[in-house]
């Protein structure tokens, strides 16, 4: 079985401030992680993924996601915030090699709000 | 834009009421997943088709039910609606051998 767990379901950050985002995980077999972000009433768009490659993940819009194996963590950060990035973040685990078994699995998600 | 379509957008009907939902995935994606997000249950995993045969369930209720066609796009039936079906309904689909779900806009369904 997997699980997500993301704590602070609202996170406020100023503008140009650090933005940290967490998500924990559990899993019996290696994980996929996925951060998503959706903005308001629009779909999931994918940020970045972990695939068992580099355990340090650039993604699009200049944030990153570091895999803590031994921390069972996914965090989300971006150095600088801008007001763009107010939107819902969800990070999600799927099974890595579980052909036929790749449904996703979704934390609460973190509304960021972003402070002029 | 995923390359996910979804239609409709917007769907408002009553209890009891039966709606179909439909999903055309990525040209060359044969995995379609249907989730639903709902304010009290977050985003959920309701079903997976692969090339046309169901592959995975998850939390789907008896009264849904989904398709996948020999053109890949997929249908999702809700039938016998309830208030609590009330919820944004997303699709989204993947190609083989890579790890990457693309989500369409979804369907928003107002059960009154």
């Amino acid at each position: 079985a997997q699980s997500v767990t993301q704590l602070g379901s609202h996170v406020s950050v100023s503008e140009g401030a650090l933005v940290l985002l967490r998500c924990n995980y559990s899993s019996s077999v290696p994980p996929y992680l996925f951060w998503y972000v959706q903005y308001p009433n629009q779909g999931l768009q994918l940020l970045l993924k972990y695939t068992s490659a580099a355990t340090l993940v650039k993604g699009i819009n200049g944030f990153e996601a570091e895999f803590k194996k031994s921390e069972t963590s996914f965090h989300l950060t971006k150095p600088s915030a801008h007001m763009s990035d107010a939107a819902e973040y969800f990070c999600a685990v799927s099974e890595a090699q579980n052909f036929g078994n790749e449904k996703l699995t979704f934390g609460t998600g973190t509304r960021l709000t972003i402070i002029p | 834009d995923s390359g996910v379509t979804q239609t409709p957008k917007h769907l408002i009907t009553a209890t009891g009421q039966r709606v179909t939902l439909r999903c055309s995935p990525r040209s060359g994606d044969l995995s379609v997943y249907w989730y639903q997000q709902s304010l009290d249950q977050g985003l959920q995993f309701l079903i997976q088709y692969y090339n046309g045969e169901e592959r995975a369930k998850g939390n789907i209720l008896e009264r849904f039910s989904a398709q996948q066609f020999p053109d890949l796009h997929s249908e999702l039936n809700l039938s016998s609606l309830e208030l609590g079906d009330s919820a944004l309904y997303f699709c989204a689909s993947k190609k083989d051998q890579q790890e990457t779900q693309y989500f369409g806009p979804g369907t928003r369904l107002l059960v009154l």
